[in-house]
């Protein structure tokens, strides 16, 4: 049990187009998802953390108008790129908690989304 | 100053070794700790929490020093499929369970 998909796995678009990112959970309801960044060689960083049904909280220093989060339903979280530039190019891994946020730890981390962005 | 903070290694180990990593955290306040294993280009996955008496699972043994504010993670017998990046992970108090990842350390096994 508790898994949790990405679409597409890899994605290489042109630099200033829009790229959008599934996460879904397969076999439970996903109150939380978390939508984190892994550049190379470094650690993963959270860039938000959306509950279902209302907006995302983004972490400081992340675009909440270059990267639109929506969370519209128990089972989905998207995540879109806006007018990417290669600077965007990274892993993109969501993760997904059958709880609130701030309830005690649970999260399940789909297999990530690598972009490049040319 | 980095909140979590690895060694990124590599450690070249071979097979049958014992190898420790540490992990450093800045804030004392801190909530939860975890090992995660990643492998290249994969996402990372749930080794093992860390509890403040230590725990073991099977060849990992992971401990906690609150006072010194590090956790380790020994690997006995290591074994090839042992290779992988291993991430020290924290959830700090009053974070809303935010998980913080170290840079990971890198482990290479070989024959």
């Amino acid at each position: 049990g508790a898994v949790v998909s990405q679409h597409p796995s890899w994605v290489i678009c042109k630099s200033g187009t829009s790229v959008k990112i599934e996460c879904r959970s397969l076999d439970f309801q996903a109150t939380t998802m978390f939508w984190y960044r892994q550049f190379p060689k470094q650690s993963l960083m959270l860039m938000a953390t959306s509950n279902e049904g209302s907006k995302a909280t983004y972490e400081q220093g992340v675009e909440k108008d270059k990267f639109l989060i929506n969370h519209a339903s128990l089972t989905l979280s998207t995540l879109t790129v806006t007018s990417a530039h290669p600077e965007d190019s990274s892993f993109y891994i969501c993760s997904a908690s059958p709880r609130l946020a701030g309830s005690p730890y649970e999260q399940y981390f789909g297999p990530g989304t690598r972009l490049t962005v040319t | 100053r980095k909140e979590v903070e690895q060694d990124p290694g590599p450690f070249n180990v071979p097979e049958g070794a014992t190898v420790a990593f540490n992990c450093t955290y800045s804030n004392s306040a801190s909530q939860s700790f975890f090992w995660y294993r990643q492998d290249c280009r994969k996402e990372p996955k749930l080794l093992m929490s860390v509890y403040s008496s230590g725990n073991e699972d099977g060849r990992f043994t992971a401990q906690l020093n609150r006072a010194s504010q590090y956790i380790s993670l020994l690997i006995r017998d290591s074994k090839l499929s042992d290779s992988a990046t291993y991430l020290c992970v924290v959830i700090f108090t009053g974070t809303a369970s935010k998980l913080t990842f170290g840079t990971g350390t890198r482990l290479q096994v070989t024959l």
